[in-house]
């Protein structure tokens, strides 16, 4: 069974601009998560979707983030514009149900964001 | 704000050394711990899903306690090997989040 996958790996841009990140989940999973890691801590939850909707996105800074899962497989995240404080590991992952009912989430190896 | 301690922060062990870390969280309304162990360059993995205290898990060389009254976990790997180096982070499910902890890094020297 093919594992979450993400793409860019790493990617290294200059505050102010743009930048996207794509995560396509394990086939068949209903639920994906973006979380954002920042150095010396753990991981962030920043948008959960079931299907193609939003179940939590209180940890989005929406003035800059974004989020969207088209047809209810892929996902992309996009940060506009990015700050020195987006520097992290932007990880993706799935579940076949929802984190509420505990169900494992599998990762990604998640994208290193740094902004110079 | 709900916090979630792991301890050690890091822990340097040689090959063979049994070792155990700890996880931290609110005693009140638990529903589920995860552990994950993520190696460098690779996905963090599944290790344990706990939900019920008491709770004891095995995998390999790993276990895992749960203790949900007093809010503690422990993870323990036995007999540690270079291939264990990671980081070991708990998660704690909260509403229909889980919450991580910072991580307990772990290198094991051959």
């Amino acid at each position: 069974e093919a594992g979450v996958a993400q793409s860019p790996r790493y990617k290294i841009i200059e505050k102010r601009q743009s930048v996207a990140f794509w995560c396509n989940p394990i086939s068949g999973h209903a639920t994906l998560y973006w979380y954002q890691q920042i150095l010396g801590q753990g991981p962030k939850l920043l948008i959960q979707f079931q299907n193609n909707g939003v179940v939590d996105d209180s940890q989005l800074p929406k003035d800059r983030f974004s989020a969207e899962r088209l047809k209810g497989v892929d996902s992309t995240l996009k940060i506009q514009p990015a700050k020195l404080e987006d520097s992290a590991v932007y990880l993706c992952a799935s579940s076949g149900g929802g984190a509420a009912w505990g169900d494992t989430q599998y990762f990604g190896p998640g994208t290193r964001l740094t902004v110079l | 704000i709900l916090n979630v301690e792991q301890s050690p922060q890091s822990l340097h062990v040689q090959e063979g050394d049994s070792t155990n870390f700890t996880c931290s969280f609110p005693s009140s309304n638990f529903y589920a711990l995860h552990w994950y162990r993520w190696e460098t360059a690779k996905s963090p993995e599944a290790l344990f899903v706990m939900t019920l205290n008491g709770d004891e898990k095995k995998k390999g060389r790993i276990s895992a306690t749960l203790n949900t009254k007093e809010g503690y976990s422990y993870l323990y790997i036995k007999g540690s090997q270079p291939e264990d180096s990671a980081t070991y982070l708990c998660a704690f499910l909260y509403g229909n989040k889980l919450v991580f902890g910072a991580g307990t890094i772990l290198r094991v020297k051959s």
